[in-house]
Parts: structure tokens; sequence; C-alpha cells
């Protein structure tokens, strides 16, 4: 069966970068797109970016272009989120989530809390 | 930022019928992409529960059933049940962002 597994819990103090990763098993990884989704404690979901795991290629939301990056390393089947210039506000848990083609998220991984603190 | 617009709460007896709406705008919604719903259960991921507007995937019981119409969508729980208490979540694609873009989110309560 699909499964996602991410990372552990991170603490980090401002200004710094995180790295989340999300390890994926069960279907083939270049197949698909991953996406990168944070929730704040009592806020919605957001979306971040997304890569896809085949050829590459990223998009970021605009709202996070030049402080995130998302990569992927095919061979361990696994992607990369990392957030950098971190502050107060970034303190959620992350979530990577698989799509194909219609941008619905059928698989997620179990979530990574980041807690940016001094 | 343009977001999709959900009741922060609703709530029914077990047994009852409860809908949640999602307000959108001719950039998501209103432009014809699809709406999906995720069910997160309290300290959990999100789960897929509708996608397409109105499809269940395959475990999803069918006392959830989705629908659409213009710029809202709805999410139906019939026969409420006490696992169903949790955030829902509607999620769509938005022209002007350039990407996915989700709801305030639900909290379904069962009283």
């Amino acid at each position: 069966q699909v499964q996602l597994v991410q990372s552990g819990a991170e603490m980090k103090k401002p200004g710094a970068s995180v790295r989340v990763s999300c390890k994926a098993s069960g279907y083939s990884f270049t197949n698909y797109a991953m996406h990168w989704v944070r929730q704040a404690p009592g806020q919605r979901l957001e979306w971040m970016g997304w890569i896809n795991a085949g050829n590459g290629n990223t998009k970021y939301s605009e709202k996070f272009q030049g402080r995130v990056t998302i990569t992927r390393d095919t061979s361990a089947s696994t992607a990369y989120m990392e957030l950098s210039s971190l502050r107060s506000e970034d303190t959620a848990v992350y979530y990577c989530a698989r799509s194909a083609t219609s941008m619905k998220f059928d698989n997620w991984g179990q979530g990574t809390l980041v807690t940016v603190s001094s | 930022q343009s977001v999709l617009t959900q009741p922060p709460s609703v709530s029914g007896a077990p047994g009852q019928r409860v809908t949640i709406s999602c307000t959108g705008s001719s950039s998501n919604i209103g432009a014809g992409y699809d709406v999906h719903w995720y069910q997160q259960l309290p300290g959990t991921a999100p789960k897929l529960l509708i996608y397409g507007n109105n499809n269940r995937p395959s475990g999803v019981p069918d006392r959830f059933s989705g629908s659409k119409s213009g710029t809202s969508a709805s999410l139906a729980i019939t026969g409420l049940q006490a696992e169903d208490e949790a955030d829902y979540h509607c999620q769509s694609y938005d022209s002007s962002l350039s990407g996915p873009v989700f709801g305030t989110g639900t909290k379904v309560t069962v009283l």
C-alpha cells in the first residue's frame, strides 16, 4: 500500500532553515507529483508548492517563493522541503501529499511539527 | 489571497444529516475546477474523502456525498455517527494563484 513517511519533529531558532523529508513506498515514485502543505495551529491547510517527481520541475506558492525549495531523490524515493529564514509564524505541522493529474491529494504523510522559537 | 470559505462549525445528533458549504469565486470553483474534500480526525493527517466533486475513494462510506453548483460546493453527511466527529476541508484549484487552494475548515461535532 502507498505510504509516505516523514522525518521527525524539529525545533529551530528564528532565521534558521529546516529540511523535512518524505519517503514514499508502495508505488512508482516518479509517476506522481509530491506537494507540501502546512497547517499552523488553528489555521487552515496552506499549499506551499510541488515537485514533479519524474522530471524534477517545481512550482511554489507566491507566498513562499524565495524561501522554500522542494527537491527529490529518485534513487531513494524521497522528497524534501527546505524552508529558510524561519520566523515564529512558520510554526506549523508540515505535510507531504501525493497527487496525480487532478490536483487531488490522495495520500498524505503523517506530518512533521516544526517549532520556531528563540 | 483567494480562499474557499466554510462555516467554522456544524453539529448534529447521531443519525441526523448535516451539510458543509464551501464558497469560492470565479477563479476557482466558479471557473469549473474540481472540488475535493478531506476529513481530518483529531491529531492525524487529512484523508481524501470526496474527489472530483462527488466521487468517493474506495472504503469511504456512502453516507458521505458531495455536490457542486456555480461558485460553491457542499459536503453532506447522512446518518451522522460519533466517528464522523472531525475537521473537514474543501480544496480546489485557483487560476489567479496558479495552485491548489483550501477551505477555511469546518469542525463537525456529534451531539
